[in-house]
């Protein structure tokens, strides 16, 4: 069975720091990984995405990840955090192959806060 | 914009009655999700709908929900005999899955906020 865990449900960085958030995963078979931002009253809107080749990944906003297989972590990095980036993050993830479901497990969020 | 829509935004209900939840995928999109969001907690898998077939349901959903996706467009998730349990954000996505295609992104919508007094 699939999983996610994320370390961490508030994170909290000034504004122009960096911004990391920390997913690991769980899968019996080769995964493919996402990070969603989902701001208040809002549904998720998919920030990036790894399903096969390049391992890091960039997305919108700045945003990026690294599949990191040996450590089963997919951990979503900015380099600098902007006031806009306040919203709740959702690491997921879903089973490769033709035939798949698609379905995605969610891990249970991380508010990010940004200080000015 | 062409993106999911859901019906309503939120709705308020009693104890015991039944409610009725209506999502609008995006256009020829031939899966549609259902997924339920308790406050604090991320989105957790219901059911999906390949055109109008339900391929698979959660064992989250009890007999007193129901989905249908009569005609392969839009779906509906009532439940009956609500519970304030049942109090969460309810969201809809869709995606289009090709034959040859593995991954599909799913586009979801804004939600149903339901709460049960």
């Amino acid at each position: 069975a699939q999983s996610v865990t994320q370390l961490g449900s508030h994170v909290s960085v000034s504004e122009g720091a960096l911004v990391l958030l920390r997913c690991n995963y769980s899968s019996s078979v080769p995964p493919y990984l996402f990070w969603y931002v989902q701001y208040p009253n809002q549904g998720l809107q998919l920030l990036l995405k790894y399903t096969t080749g390049a391992t890091l990944v960039k997305g919108i906003n700045g945003f990026e990840a690294e599949f990191k297989k040996s450590e089963t972590s997919f951990h979503l990095t900015k380099p600098s955090a902007h006031m806009s980036d306040a919203a709740e993050y959702f690491c997921a993830v879903s089973e490769e192959g033709s035939g798949n479901t698609g379905k995605l497990i969610f891990g249970q969020g991380t508010t990010l806060q940004v200080k000015p | 914009d062409t993106g999911v829509s859901q019906d309503p935004r939120h709705k308020i209900t009693k104890r015991g009655q039944n409610v009725t939840f209506r999502c609008d995928p995006i256009s020829e999109h031939n899966r549609l999700y259902w997924y339920r969001q308790t406050l604090g907690q991320g989105p957790e898998f219901l059911t999906y709908f390949q055109n109008e077939a339900q391929l698979e349901k959660s064992r989250l959903l009890s007999d007193r929900f129901s989905a249908e996706r009569p005609k392969g467009s839009f779906s509906t998730l009532e439940i009956q005999r609500t519970e304030q349990g049942d109090s969460a954000m309810y969201l809809c996505a869709s995606s289009l899955v090709k034959r040859d295609r593995a991954f599909a992104e799913q586009f979801f919508g804004p939600g149903t906020r339901l709460t049960v007094l």
